[in-house]
């Protein structure tokens, strides 16, 4: 079954600190893998995602994922961090039917951003 | 705008009323779901249509249903409200159905 494990629920950086947040994700198929980023009263908005192809993707905001295989993870990075990062950032992995929906989320990491 | 559309977006009512929720999906989306996001329990799925039909169904209460119209909007209700229950409510929607969802900015319920 596939699953999602968000390492730390809160992580603490300043500002044009780099921003990692940690995903590793369990699939018994080739996954697709998403990370979603969700502002204070506000729904969850699309970051990036990785289908096929290149594993270094770029999303908005200048926010990157690498897809590593060997390592079953999909990391979250921003070289520099900004105050306006400050929002709680979901990792998400696809399935295909189950009773979970399509999409399978993590619990959701917390980024504060200090100045 | 994501697009998707939910209405209302707060909502108070109290205890042992009946509720509807309303979501309009993007523009050629078939599939929408539902989610339910609250402190204690995060992100949880409750249910999926794809065009009118129940696809997946996940930790939906029975007090709780759903459908999807022909003009592909959908309708969340929640009869015989518990405090447990105030909860943020979402709705996505997507073209693919592994291909991202987008999602609706949400419906804050609270039961009082």
């Amino acid at each position: 079954a596939q699953s999602v494990t968000q390492l730390g629920s809160h992580v603490s950086v300043s500002e044009g600190a780099l921003v990692l947040l940690r995903c590793n994700y369990s699939s018994s198929v080739p996954p697709y893998l998403f990370w979603y980023v969700q502002y204070p009263n506000q729904g969850l908005q699309l970051l990036l995602k990785y289908t096929t192809g290149a594993t270094l993707v770029k999303g908005i905001n200048g926010f990157e994922a690498e897809f590593k295989k060997s390592e079953t993870s999909f990391h979250l990075t921003k070289p520099s961090a900004h105050m306006s990062d400050a929002a709680e950032y979901f990792c998400a992995v696809s399935v295909y039917g189950g009773s979970q929906g399509n999409l399978i989320f993590g619990k959701g990491t917390k980024l504060s951003v200090k100045p | 705008d994501s697009g998707v559309t939910q209405t209302p977006k707060h909502l108070i009512t109290a205890t042992g009323q009946r509720v509807t929720l309303r979501c309009s999906p993007r523009s050629g989306d078939l599939s929408v779901y539902w989610y339910q996001q609250s402190l204690d329990q995060g992100l949880q799925f409750l249910i999926q249509y794809y065009n009118g039909e129940e696809r997946a169904k996940g930790n939906i209460l029975e007090r709780f249903s759903a459908q999807q119209f022909p003009d592909l909007h959908s309708e969340l209700n929640l009869s015989s409200l518990e405090l447990g229950d105030s909860a943020l409510y979402f709705c996505a929607s997507s073209v693919k159905e592994n291909y991202g969802y987008t999602f609706g900015s949400g419906t804050r319920l609270t039961v009082v």
